[in-house]
């Protein structure tokens, strides 16, 4: 299986900030990999596709890049919206595997 | 506009089974991949399990915790993709959603979400 390792767990931060997340895959998994917001009660939101695609609908302060095994989500100013667990995903092979997710939270 | 459904959600006891469905509009159904996700209590995100569009054969691939128990499939009368879920534990409690196939450029839907608690 591939095991995806994100980190950090856990980010303080406040409005305005900028933001990186990393999620490292145990192979290579090209561009296979989707960064999802989860806010409560609510379904996933695919927030980047394809390592670097941004969502229709999502705003461009939300950004992704990386091939291969290293991959980054960046929020490049914080807005008291976007303070929710992010989660990484690989769909290049079966199983899918999640990161274990980070929790942005306002400092 | 795609839309995705779920229903059937609902408290088991341990050993139980339950069906979830989760109906699918607004695009080529015999075609699409749909997956199911769940969120445990407190954790995180997992994927349990994927039925791929007919083209590709329309075939399974579950998540290693749930294979041997859970098994999905699809009825194209009804656009509904299943989920069955047999021997149920308390492992198996949180919200179920189905959605979209995680890569597709199309667009990126899902179901509102489905509580399933397995308490005795």
């Amino acid at each position: 299986d591939i095991q995806m390792t994100q980190s950090p767990s856990s980010l303080s931060a406040s409005v305005g900030d900028r933001i990186t997340i990393t999620c490292r895959a145990s192979q290579d998994i090209g561009n296979e990999l989707c960064w999802y917001q989860l806010k409560p009660g609510k379904a996933p939101k695919r927030l980047i596709y394809a390592a670097s695609s941004l969502q229709s609908g999502v705003p461009s302060r939300f950004s992704g890049s990386g091939s291969g095994t290293e991959f980054t989500l960046t929020i490049s100013s914080l807005q008291p919206e976007d303070f929710a667990p992010y989660y990484c995903l690989q769909h290049n092979n079966f199983p899918r595997t999640f990161g274990q997710g980070t929790k942005l939270e306002i400092k | 506009e795609v839309q995705l459904v779920e229903s059937g959600g609902d408290l088991v006891m341990p050993g139980g089974s339950l069906r979830l469905s989760c109906v699918v509009s607004g695009l080529t159904f015999s075609e699409a991949w749909v997956n199911w996700v769940r969120r445990a209590p407190g954790k995180g995100l997992e994927w349990v399990g994927l039925i791929k569009g007919k083209t590709y054969g329309g075939t399974v691939d579950l998540a290693a915790p749930v294979k041997g128990r859970f098994t999905i499939s699809r009825d194209v009368s009804k656009s509904t993709v299943y989920l069955q879920m047999n021997s149920l534990t308390t492992e198996d409690t949180g919200v179920y959603y189905c959605g979209t196939d995680f890569g597709w450029g199309g667009g990126d839907y899902w179901g509102q979400g489905t509580l399933v608690t397995v308490s005795s």
